[in-house]
């Protein structure tokens, strides 16, 4: 079964530094999509970034990249010079086929809880 | 755009009521989906739904019923509720029929209590 670990429960930044949160994935697929969302106090869900499998480039959006190494099956986000407005919570997914019906479905981690520090 | 919009934002309920979440998408999106999320649990799929007509279920479908009559509305029904429904809904829809690609983009969530 597809699995996702996010295995940092709470992070720490200092403002206007770069953090990293680490997420790795077990699958059997060849194609897949690996997305990052935040979610702030708030409660939304955010989308920020998104790595196909087959990309061979590493994706970046902003302040925002990934750090994917396929062969390891980790997808770190990099999220560079860290505002106040970044703590949130910060959950990686994967999306992959289900072969039941034919369609995919969106797996999620448990989430790393970011706090930027002034 | 009004996106993803999800009816009401609150709702407590005692255990045996019966509710209907309501979710609705105004972007033409094929697949739209339910999640729940607990604390410390991250998202889990309850079901989905691949076009009008065409439902599934996801992780987690024990005591909910969807339906899709249209493409813009995703309903998901508790037919008895119960505490362990207590949670954050997710109402998510995404363009295609969840192709790798494809980004999910989330409603604002429902919180529920079930007293």
């Amino acid at each position: 079964a597809q699995k996702i670990t996010q295995t940092q429960p709470g992070m720490f930044v200092q403002e206007k530094e770069a953090v990293t949160l680490d997420c790795t994935y077990d699958t059997s697929d060849q194609s897949y999509g690996l997305f990052w969302y935040k979610q702030p106090s708030s409660g939304e869900m955010i989308f920020l970034i998104y790595q196909g499998s087959y990309d061979e480039q590493n994706a970046t959006e902003g302040r925002y990249s990934l750090n994917f190494q396929k062969a390891r099956k980790s997808t770190n986000l990099v999220i560079s010079a860290s505002q106040l407005g970044d703590s949130a919570m910060y959950f990686c997914a994967m999306i992959f086929a289900y072969s039941g019906a034919g369609s995919y479905q969106l797996t999620f981690g448990k989430g790393t809880k970011l706090s930027v520090i002034p | 755009n009004a996106g993803v919009t999800q009816t009401p934002k609150f709702q407590v309920l005692k255990t045996g009521q019966s509710m209907t979440l309501q979710c609705a998408q105004d972007m033409n999106h094929e697949y739209m989906s339910w999640y729940r999320q607990d604390p410390g649990m991250g998202l889990r799929l309850i079901h989905y739904s691949v076009g009008a007509g065409i439902t599934d279920q996801g992780e987690v479908p024990n005591g909910y019923n969807v339906s899709r009559s249209t493409t813009e509305d995703f309903p998901l029904r508790l037919l008895s509720a119960a505490p362990s429904q207590t949670s954050v809904y997710f109402c998510a829809s995404s363009p295609l029929a969840g192709r790798s690609t494809d980004t999910q983009y989330f409603g604002p969530g429902t919180r529920l209590t079930v007293l």
